[in-house]
């Protein structure tokens, strides 16, 4: 079956403006988490949902990013203000329930100049 | 605040030979997990561990669990070429669900 998706693949913006990004999740699964890769910083949490519901933000960096999942599928993160620490590869995974492994998705490579 | 340690980061060995990579963590979880990432590419499970002295084989990779000392290791035998990647160990934090990634071992195979 089809797995995790996102889009765009890639994206370039320019400092100060917002960018969404999106995450189709494996169809059924209902949790649906937000990482971002960057060479400094490795792999990082940013957000989980269960359902259409955040029970736990605490990787977002600042009040710039948020994130909202609809219909306990797709998920858009946003990033407004853009700055070029932002620039990273954003992940997005789910999984079925809330023990067992994680499923990622091929991920959203940002740059911002 | 959970910690993940993963040894060593960088790893060249030769085709043929055997190897042992290293996972140590900060505090309990009975939940660990291996990924492997090619270049470029998206996180590929590999293994999920959810007890202790769970042990898993796939191919030439196997993975162990000691909750008791907080340490995982993924065993490479007879490295292939294909076995090139960075593996990453994470660890899910109790009573929440999400990750925390080691910095990941980049494996080189030389023929």
């Amino acid at each position: 079956g089809a797995g995790v998706s996102q889009s765009p693949s890639n994206k370039v913006t320019e400092k100060g403006k917002d960018v969404e990004l999106r995450c189709d999740p494996i169809s059924g699964h209902t949790a649906l988490y937000w990482y971002r890769q960057s060479l400094g910083q490795g792999l990082e949490f940013l957000i989980y949902f269960q359902g259409n519901s955040a029970p736990d933000k605490s990787g977002l960096p600042s009040d710039r990013f948020s994130a909202e999942r609809t219909g306990g599928s797709v998920s858009t993160l946003t990033i407004q203000r853009t700055q070029q620490e932002d620039s990273a590869v954003y992940l997005c995974a789910s999984s079925p329930g809330t023990v067992g492994e994680q499923y990622f998705g091929p991920g959203t490579r940002l740059t911002v100049t | 605040e959970l910690k993940v340690e993963q040894n060593p980061l960088f790893l060249s060995m030769q085709e043929g030979k055997n190897y042992t990579i290293y996972c140590n963590y900060s505090t309990t979880s009975d939940r660990l997990y291996w990924y492997r990432q090619d270049p470029g590419k998206s996180l590929e499970s590999l293994f999920v561990l959810l007890s202790n002295g769970a042990v898993k084989q796939e191919g030439r990779l196997m993975a162990s669990l000691d909750t008791k000392a907080r340490l995982s290791t993924l065993h490479i035998t007879a490295a292939v070429h294909d076995l090139s990647a960075t593996y990453f160990c994470a660890v899910d934090q109790g009573g929440s669900e999400k990750l925390v990634f080691g910095k990941g071992t980049k494996l080189t195979v030389n023929p």
